[in-house]
This record gives C-alpha cells, structure tokens and sequence, in this order.
C-alpha cells in the first residue's frame, strides 16, 4: 500500500523507553489519524491531524504525544512506554468526506 | 460522546449462505457510512460506504442498508465464500466530521 508508509512494522520496547512511530503519505490527503487496534476493542482513536499545522485529541491520547511535521507525515510519539500500550497503531489517511485508508499498522510490544 | 454499537460481535455461516451485520449510530447528523474488511494481520480496508441520501447500495454480494430514521445500518453478504471469512468493522463520523468513530468489528468465519 505505497499511498500510506508506516515505519517500523514490528518493535519491541521495555517500559519506560521512548518511540516515534511514522507516516508518510503520497496521496496528498488533508486529514491523518492514529488509532490502536487491540483485541475486542475494534479501533480506537488517538489523535488526528484535520490539516497540516493541526492536531486534536481522539478518544484515547493519554500517553501519547503527535506532530504533523508537514502535510505528508504524521508522527506518533510514546514517551515513556507501559505495557498498556502494547497494541497494533494503524495510521490512516483522508479527504473530506471521502473514504479513509489505513497503513500496513506497526505491532508495538512492551516488555 | 458518539457511539457506533455493532452486533454480532461473531458470525459462523456456512458456505452459500448470507451474512448479515448490524450497526447503529447516536449522532443523527451523520451522513457517512463505511465497512471495512480486516483479514488477519492485515489493515482495514474499504468494501463499501454508503452515504445519507440513499438508503441502499449494491456491489455484486455486497451491500448496505442505511436507516436514518433508525439509525441504524447493516452490511449483507449474499453467496458466502471461504474468501469472505475475516473482521468486519462499521463506522460513522464523529461530531466533528474530521474523525470516524468505529464498531468494535464482527468476526465472520465461513465454513465450506
């Protein structure tokens, strides 16, 4: 899916260490998202940037921190992980009222 | 805050038979419906969205109904396949109409 890029795929981290997860976009979308995926909790968001200079909280940003460096990338920062966090993050990507599109995710464990 | 209930939260169906999945929504202004197939290990991707003005949509074995009045909206598949066995996930946007608020997904499994 080369329209949303989300780097790394995989990390393991031990509590208290700090990450930066990144999104990239080719698609020139105005919105991005952070939501975390974890079993029978469907998906829950974030953080979500409605436009470049933009950020807002979602529905669960405690821990977490986000920068919409320009209108391509999005970041996700943890600054101190907990093995709450351990999760699936997918990154998506949006227009208006059009559809959304998600990344590949990144599967976050912490130890 | 805006909530969107999904139900079943599981589904076993057996092969050539149709799938039915149901969402209701709170926030009567939205008008933006999408399901999204998540095959494991995969990301979520898009099948079909609906939009308020219609109250039904069709792709091939695919399609959503939308009840505005109900609020509520479900997703039916006709003809099941093995290929079909995945997580299904509702959404409907949240107040602010930047974000999308999520059903916390049904697991169809179809069995040949």
């Amino acid at each position: 899916n080369a329209g949303v890029t989300q780097t790394p795929k995989f990390q393991v981290l031990k509590t208290g260490q700090s990450m930066t997860l990144q999104c990239a976009q080719d698609m020139n979308h105005n919105s991005m998202y952070w939501y975390r995926q974890d079993p029978g909790m469907g998906l829950r968001l974030i953080y979500y940037s409605a436009s470049e200079g933009t950020t807002d909280k979602g529905e669960v940003p405690n821990g977490y921190n986000v920068s919409r460096l320009n209108k391509r990338e999005f970041s996700l920062r943890l600054e101190s992980a907990a093995p709450s966090q351990t999760s699936v993050y997918f990154c998506a990507i949006r227009t208006g009222n059009q559809p959304q599109h998600f990344g590949d995710g990144t599967r976050l464990s912490i130890l | 805050g805006e909530n969107v209930e999904q139900h079943p939260s599981t589904l076993s169906v057996q092969e050539g038979d149709s799938a039915v999945i149901k969402c209701t929504y709170s926030d009567s202004a939205s008008n933006y419906f999408p399901w999204y197939k998540q095959e494991l290990g995969k990301r979520p991707q898009l099948i079909i969205d609906i939009r308020s003005n219609v109250g039904e949509k069709k792709d091939q074995r695919i399609a959503v109904t939308l009840n505005k009045t109900a609020k509520h909206f479900s997703l039916h598949i006709t003809e099941t396949q093995p290929e079909d066995s995945a997580v299904y996930f509702c959404a409907a946007p949240q107040h602010s109409g930047y974000a999308l608020n999520f059903g916390k997904g049904t697991s169809l499994l179809v069995t040949p």
